[in-house]
């Protein structure tokens, strides 16, 4: 079946403009995951839902940033005005249920930001 | 909050070579655990993981870790490595009883040598 799948795979944007970056998860999954990847660094947790609700959005870097799913499907990872410390790949990942903690992750997009 | 170490940033083996990637991780209980490996131009594939019962664990790809509480570790391993096994490898650690924040570490570059 289809995986997760994220887009666009690479954006590049001027300081100061906004970005969404989309996420589509495994039909059916009830968790969904956003991550950041920036050079040398591991994976830095940003936020999770839980169907359409975050419980947890503890990693946002910063009132930039922001999430939404809508129908417990599709998400949208928006960052306003952005820096040059958000180039990054932003991966998604998703779960089937909130119990297996199997993260099924997607591509990426990588944004850099001139 | 948990922590994870893999203190090797960069490892080279001989194809045919025995490996160990190390995880440390800090967390006031017995986490769940997890290792993941992301090749080049792919997305992160989960290779196993450990919730309780036997320490050892087998996952995909001939890969196993070992649990180890005494030394809060729980490295990787595989007995004869492949020129596919050159990856990144990440172990990440969730805490028990459901909460949904998964902490990796930095990971670890692995290249492999005919």
């Amino acid at each position: 079946g289809a995986g997760v799948s994220q887009s666009p795979s690479n954006k590049v944007t001027e300081k100061g403009k906004d970005v969404e970056l989309r996420c589509d998860p495994i039909s059916g999954h009830t968790a969904l995951y956003w991550y950041r990847q920036s050079l040398g660094q591991g994976l830095e947790f940003l936020i999770y839902f839980q169907g359409n609700s975050a419980p947890d959005k503890s990693g946002l870097p910063s009132d930039r940033f922001s999430a939404e799913r809508t129908g417990g499907s599709v998400s949208t990872l928006t960052i306003q005005r952005t820096q040059q410390e958000d180039s990054a790949v932003y991966l998604c990942a998703s779960s089937p249920t909130t119990a297996t903690y199997e993260q099924y992750f997607g591509p990426g997009t990588r944004l850099t930001v001139t | 909050a948990q922590s994870v170490t893999q203190p090797d940033i960069h490892i080279t083996v001989s194809e045919g070579a025995s490996l160990e990637l190390r995880c440390n991780y800090s967390y006031g209980a017995t986490p769940y655990l997890f290792w993941y490996v992301q090749s080049p131009g792919q997305g992160l594939q989960l290779l196993l993981k450990y919730f309780s019962g036997d320490t050892l664990v087998q996952g995909i790809k001939g890969f196993e870790a070992e649990f180890k509480r005494s030394q809060s570790s729980f490295n990787l391993r595989k007995p004869s490595v492949h020129w596919s096994d050159a990856a990144e490898y990440f172990c990440a650690v969730e805490p028990t009883g459901g909460y949904q924040k998964v902490t990796f570490g930095t990971g670890t570059k692995l290249q492999v040598i005919p």
